[in-house]
């Protein structure tokens, strides 16, 4: 069975631009959330999506949003980028929604670098 | 205080070593209890996913859960260089629908 995939891998932007993230979910999963890691404050959650509607919401701005496709596909979109906002953008999928109560499996990633 | 506190190390042990790694949390709602391995420029790999107290073993992976305590701890034996990664404890709350990270335990296998 195929794994979360994510595109692009990498990415590199300048302030004041948008950006937007794909996230394919494990066949069958459901939900799937997106996070952001960074060095300094580790792995934050964004948000959820299920049935296409966000479930969940993490302490990030208004400008991250997201959203989710009828066939579970999910993006993320960040408006007017941050030198800030450079991080690892992970992707997870899960049966359900609840992230704990279901194992979660995360995607490889798209590096961003905003300069 | 962070509600998981969790020593970023580095951990540096000789290759078939017993490697302890730990998680302290503060939320007694949580009952979800993960531990996650990421190598260098990949995303987070689940190891183990254990509900409320207990032990869990998987092969060279024991996860172990004292809720009384408030600590989870992931022990690997017979540890090999390919374990060599980071290794972050999670845990959720009854309805899974609050997630908290660890911020990860550096990891070093000698050969």
């Amino acid at each position: 069975k195929a794994g979360v995939t994510q595109t692009p891998r990498y990415l590199i932007k300048t302030r004041g631009q948008q950006v937007t993230l794909s996230c394919s979910p494990i066949s069958g999963h459901r939900s799937v959330s997106w996070y952001q890691q960074t060095p300094g404050q580790g792995l934050q959650f964004l948000f959820e999506y299920f049935s296409e509607t966000q479930r969940n919401k993490g302490n990030f701005p208004g400008r991250f949003s997201g959203r989710q496709f009828s066939n579970s596909r999910s993006e993320m979109n960040v408006s007017t980028l941050e030198l800030g906002d450079s991080a690892l953008y992970l992707c997870a999928s899960s049966l359900r929604p609840g992230q704990g109560a279901y194992e979660q499996y995360f995607g490889p990633g798209t590096r961003l670098t905003v300069t | 205080q962070k509600e998981v506190e969790q020593d970023p190390g580095p951990l540096s042990v000789p290759e078939g070593a017993i490697v302890s790694l730990n998680c302290t949390y503060s939320n007694s709602a949580f009952q979800y209890f993960m531990w996650y391995r990421q190598y260098s420029r990949k995303g987070p790999e689940l190891l183990m996913y254990t509900y409320s107290s207990g032990n869990k073993e998987d092969g060279r992976f024991t996860a172990q859960v004292d809720k009384s305590s408030k600590y989870i701890s992931l022990f690997i034996r017979d540890s090999q260089p390919s374990d060599s990664a980071t290794y972050l404890c999670a845990m959720s709350d009854t309805g899974g629908f609050k997630t908290i990270f660890g911020a990860g335990t550096r990891l070093f296998v000698k050969a």
